[in-house]
Parts: C-alpha cells; structure tokens; sequence
C-alpha cells in the first residue's frame, strides 16, 4: 500500500494561465476525492468520483475548474484561466465502500500558488 | 449546510499533561459518521478515527480517546500525557452523503 499520491507538489502560474493537477489514489480505493484547503482552514470538498463516474460536485467548482477519472484509476484537476483566489491546497483523498461511507486517506497535497 | 464547530482555535500545553479537543456538530440526518484527522507541519492529513452515529460506545487507542455524545451532538477528542510529536493541526469532520465537511481546526501546540 503505497498510500495516495499527487503530484505536482507545488505549482506557481501566473494569472490567467491553465494548471492540471493528478491525483494517484490507494490501488483498490473505487472512490476519489477532490478538496480545497485555504491557510487556517479546513478542508472543503470540490467533487467526488466512484470508479470513473462524477458523481457529485461542490457549487465552489466554478465551470473553470473540471476534473476527470477517465479509467476509474488515476484522477486529474484542471483549472483554466487560473485567478489569485484559486491559490490553495488542492487536496486528494481515496476510499473504498460499497455501502455507507469508508475512511477516506489523502495525498500530501499540491499547493498552488497563482501570481 | 450543516456544520461542525472547532471552538478552540489554539491550544498550547507543556508534555505529559493531557488535553481534550472540542467538537460540535449540526445534523438533521438520523446516521451519519463522525472523523478526527491529524495534519501535522509536513501537511499531510493523518485519519484518525472514524464513528458511525449508532455506535455511541467511547473508544481508547493507545494516548488517544474519543467521546462522542449524540445528546449534546459531541465528539471531543482526548490526549493523555501529550508528546511534543503530538504538535498538529486537528480537524473534526462529519459526512453530508459521501464528501466530509471539516471543521476549522484546532492548532495544538505541545512544549517541552
């Protein structure tokens, strides 16, 4: 079990430049999480995958941002003409469950940074 | 939506003494599960526990304890003989369906 990955784990871009983030999830994990953590905060969820199917997203995911599980494997985050608000922890987690909810685990993290 | 308060935004204790983390939550579901999550300096979230709202039993692991009381929509969170490792960030989230809705977070600071 190597744990969830992601990568990069840093990413500066400039304003009104596109950013793609992967998210590697835990092998037999069949659901995929996205969140967003802002200095002193919590987490706040963006979307959700099971195996390749979005099935939820957060009113926070603006049409700039979309995410994809093509395989129901890895996952990618994409944000498009990124804006200063966008700087954050972009987080991703992992669990398995066919019924009720499992223990999600997350990545370490890519912090964005948009100047 | 319904939330999950932190009250205590920092707390700082000198090792060995023992702290107690709060947590509240708002809910309108009948089952839900509760989690505490550990981020330590390096930022990686840390899962720490996961309760099922049927299940009201407190649980002990190892230094680690946890009180969940349903009556007062509680799920504190104690560390006994605290450790200067033990120097994090904790979050207190709850489900709403399948995402987690986090707490702000309560910085413990433990000083040698």
């Amino acid at each position: 079990d190597t744990g969830v990955s992601q990568n990069p784990r840093h990413k500066i871009t400039k304003r009104g430049q596109n950013v793609t983030f992967r998210c590697d999830p835990i092998s037999e994990h069949n659901r995929l999480y996205w969140y967003r953590q802002t200095l002193g905060q919590g987490p706040e969820f963006l979307t959700y995958f099971q195996n390749e199917a979005q099935l939820e997203k957060s009113r926070l995911l603006s049409d700039r941002f979309s995410a994809e599980r093509p395989k129901g494997s890895f996952s990618t985050l994409e944000i498009q003409r990124t804006e200063q608000g966008d700087s954050a922890m972009y987080l991703c987690a992992s669990s398995f469950s066919e019924t009720g909810l499992g223990e999600q685990y997350f990545g370490p993290g890519t912090r964005l940074t948009v100047t | 939506a319904q939330k999950v308060t932190q009250a205590q935004t920092e707390i700082s204790v000198v090792e060995k003494e023992d702290v107690t983390l709060d947590c509240v939550y708002e809910t309108r579901d009948t089952t839900y599960y509760l989690f505490w999550y550990k981020q330590p300096p390096s930022g990686e979230l840390v899962f720490l526990i996961r309760r099922n709202s049927f299940d009201e039993q407190n649980e002990i692991s190892g230094r680690y304890s946890w009180n969940f009381q349903k009556s007062t929509s509680s799920f504190n969170f104690t560390i006994t003989a605290s450790q200067v490792v033990d120097s994090a960030v904790y979050f207190c989230a709850r489900n709403a369906g399948n995402m987690l809705t986090f707490g702000g977070g309560t910085r413990l600071m433990v000083k040698p």
